[in-house]
């Protein structure tokens, strides 16, 4: 089954504790994205990565870290969380097309980290 | 800044009844447009999306959507909703070329028996 995977489904940590949220897709899309839900703000994209060691920042890329080092996987860092990361996290992942971009493809997206940060 | 308004934080109904969501964006390029549902617990799946031809688009259950250039808008319809279309929808834009896609602040759709 085509899909986009996220572990864990639901975590709460303390200020200041490393994390790392994972997200790996089996449908070979070289486009992956993370972003954050907010109640009243929709989703703000953090990151994203055209290809491997491709990666790029979004619109709200402060406090957090990503890497691609495989095609299908892009795992987003917390390196020191704070209580205004709290959010619900979605990654995504979408082809890309032969010129490169991906602006007109249906983006798949797993289904969530809620996290909280005490 | 591209931005993506949706008007209504919700929309109650009652089944059977028809809806509109209102999605209008700001832009002054080409533009590719998308909406996304997302079930209580759930990630978002696509809708339906414009890129291009035909201004009325159809997409899966049930719903359909209109670009208007000129509005700089997009709604979203259905003539009749069951309870199962009580979701939260969300309204994205992207732009040619790009990688980016920017989404609205979200609709929940309510509907009542």
């Amino acid at each position: 089954e085509a899909q986009v995977t996220q572990n864990p489904r639901y975590l709460i940590t303390v200020t200041g504790k490393k994390l790392t949220v994972t997200c790996s897709q089996n449908m070979n899309h070289e486009y992956m994205s993370w972003y954050r839900q907010d109640p009243g703000l929709g989703l703000r994209q953090i990151y994203y990565s055209m290809n491997v060691e491709v990666t790029d920042k979004g619109d709200v890329p402060e406090g957090y870290k990503v890497s691609r080092k495989e095609k299908r996987n892009f795992p987003l860092i917390l390196e020191s969380p704070s209580p205004n990361q709290t959010s619900l996290y979605f990654c995504a992942s979408s082809p890309l097309t032969s010129g490169g971009a991906s602006s007109y493809n249906e983006q798949f997206f797993g289904p969530g980290t809620r996290l909280t940060v005490l | 800044a591209q931005s993506v308004t949706q008007l209504d934080s919700q929309v109650p109904v009652f089944e059977e009844a028809p809806v509109e969501l209102r999605c209008n964006y700001s832009s002054s390029v080409s533009v590719y447009l998308f909406w996304y549902v997302q079930y209580p617990n759930q990630g978002l799946q696509l809708l339906l999306k414009y890129l291009s031809g035909s201004t009325l688009v159809k997409g899966i259950n049930g719903f359909e959507a209109e670009f208007n250039k000129s509005q700089t808008s997009f709604h979203l319809r259905k003539p009749s909703v069951h309870i199962s279309d009580t979701a939260e929808y969300f309204c994205a834009v992207s732009y040619t070329g790009g990688f980016k896609t920017i989404f609205g602040a979200g609709t929940r759709l309510f509907v009542k028996a």
